[in-house]
């Protein structure tokens, strides 16, 4: 199976300032994905991560709050700018197209835990 | 875009019990997958599965797309089996999996 790893796992931020997010895949994947999961709800798409391109966000979130980069086929980082602590919440990538799982299947890093004070 | 609801919302179990979770679908099914998002936040593939049955040790997943629902069994429950368990749907439109809002299953020893 493929190992997905996201940094920072944890990190406790001061509003106003931005934090980094990068997510590594051990393999070449098709498609790599953004999450948001705020506390105690379900998951929500902030947007697709396009390689050598500017991702396509879903509706409700911009790139001006949550810039992505994705500079090849194995890494990608998003970032939450001036962070209030409405922007607590697990940050999840997800990446699809692995060689050897079935099309279209997606699997998840094992999440940023962001809380803003 | 897709509507999932998933039920029921909460579940206690003594360990030992049998469950079963169930998610409905408001369009057609595509790419069904069922994921346990343990205590630690972390988010695990259980099943992906558009339609028919799989089984993977304690636990099955049937999904009926015609009638656009899937259901998850979780038999001999253990305590670590909690956690939320999550289906997701793939949009036939884009790559989007939309979230049901998850069953909390808490299986007491």
């Amino acid at each position: 199976s493929a190992v997905i790893s996201q940094k920072p796992s944890r990190d406790i931020c001061q509003r106003g300032t931005s934090l980094t997010i990068q997510c590594q895949v051990d393999s070449q994947v098709t498609m790599m994905f953004w999450y948001r999961q705020q506390p105690g709800q379900s998951l929500t798409l902030i947007a697709t991560a396009n390689q050598g391109s500017e991702a396509t966000y879903e509706s409700g979130f911009v790139i001006d709050k949550f810039p992505i980069s994705r500079p090849n086929l194995t890494f990608s980082t998003l970032t939450v700018s001036n962070m209030s602590p409405e922007d607590s919440s697990i940050y999840l990538c997800s990446v699809e197209g692995l060689s050897w799982s079935s099309y279209n299947e997606q699997f998840f890093g094992p999440g940023t835990r962001l809380t803003v004070l | 875009g897709i509507q999932v609801e998933q039920s029921p919302p909460d579940l206690i179990l003594q360990e030992g019990a049998n469950s079963t979770l169930r998610c409905n679908f408001s369009d057609s099914v595509n790419n069904l997958q069922w994921f346990h998002q343990n205590p630690w936040g972390q988010l695990i593939n259980l099943f992906y599965i558009p339609s028919g049955t799989k089984q993977n040790g304690r636990l099955s997943a049937t999904t009926v797309a015609t009638e656009r629902y899937s259901l998850l069994y979780i038999s001999s429950s253990q305590t670590t089996d909690s956690g939320v368990y999550f289906c997701a749907e793939r949009e036939t439109s884009g790559s989007r999996l939309t979230f049901g809002e998850g069953t909390q299953l808490t299986v007491n020893p």
